[in-house]
């Protein structure tokens, strides 16, 4: 599995996009990036994960940069309940298990 | 229905005692995962099973003992655990497909007295 790099914390403003990067430069090139995150005393939730395209659903963006190496997951206008830890998890196609890193921890404020 | 739900929430136990944490769900998943998780650190991988068959054992010390009676049902049976077997314990679900992301339920917390 490939090794992440994320930064350990974060803060971001109430109504301001949040842009969560992360390291993976020894991704292979049959690994897809998820991300997830955890809030606070709950069970982690999937949120993204994408190969080379960029990606959109209703909860974030992934920008995955050409060469794969990072990626940078933006929540456009975070909220508190988005405080959490988010995770980057690169993954195969084929992997039945995720490997957590160690994540960043967002908070967002007012 | 679209959840994980494990129960119990909290569990307090003394090294002696045998007890079991209980997954279930109904959303047709056909994978279903334990994962523990210590303070403020990431989750981490126990056990895997596919099809109710133990797929995967990360070298888990055999006093943690899973079942997989049905393709609902995900049991941990606990025995003779320790005090740093403290933890929050998440079970989680996944379809069959490559892609398929998991659902995780919210964990029973454990505390090994």
């Amino acid at each position: 599995d490939a090794k992440t790099t994320q930064p350990p914390s974060m803060d971001c403003a109430e109504g301001r996009a949040a842009n969560l990067p992360c390291n993976h430069s020894t991704i292979s090139g049959n690994e897809y990036v998820y991300w997830y995150r955890q809030i606070h005393s709950q069970g982690p939730q999937y949120i993204i994960h994408g190969l080379k395209n960029n990606e959109t659903n209703e909860m974030a963006s992934l920008i995955i940069t050409e060469d794969r190496k990072s990626s940078t997951l933006i929540l456009p206008h975070a909220t508190l309940r988005d405080t959490a830890v988010y995770y980057c998890i690169p993954r195969t196609g084929t992997a039945s298990k995720l490997t957590f890193g160690t994540g960043t921890r967002l908070q967002v404020t007012l | 229905d679209t959840e994980v739900t494990q129960t119990p929430k909290h569990l307090v136990m003394g090294m002696t005692n045998k007890k079991s944490l209980k997954c279930e769900q109904h959303m047709g998943h056909r994978a279903m995962y334990w994962y523990k998780q210590k303070a403020k650190k990431p989750p981490e991988l126990m056990f895997v099973y596919s099809y109710e068959k133990l797929s995967i054992n990360e070298s888990v010390p055999s006093r943690f003992s899973p079942e997989c009676p049905n393709s609902s049902l995900l049991n941990l049976h606990l025995h003779a655990l320790q005090p740093e077997d403290s933890a929050l314990y998440l079970c989680a679900s996944r379809a069959s497909g490559r892609l398929n992301e998991q659902f995780f339920g919210p964990g029973t917390r454990l505390t090994v007295l």
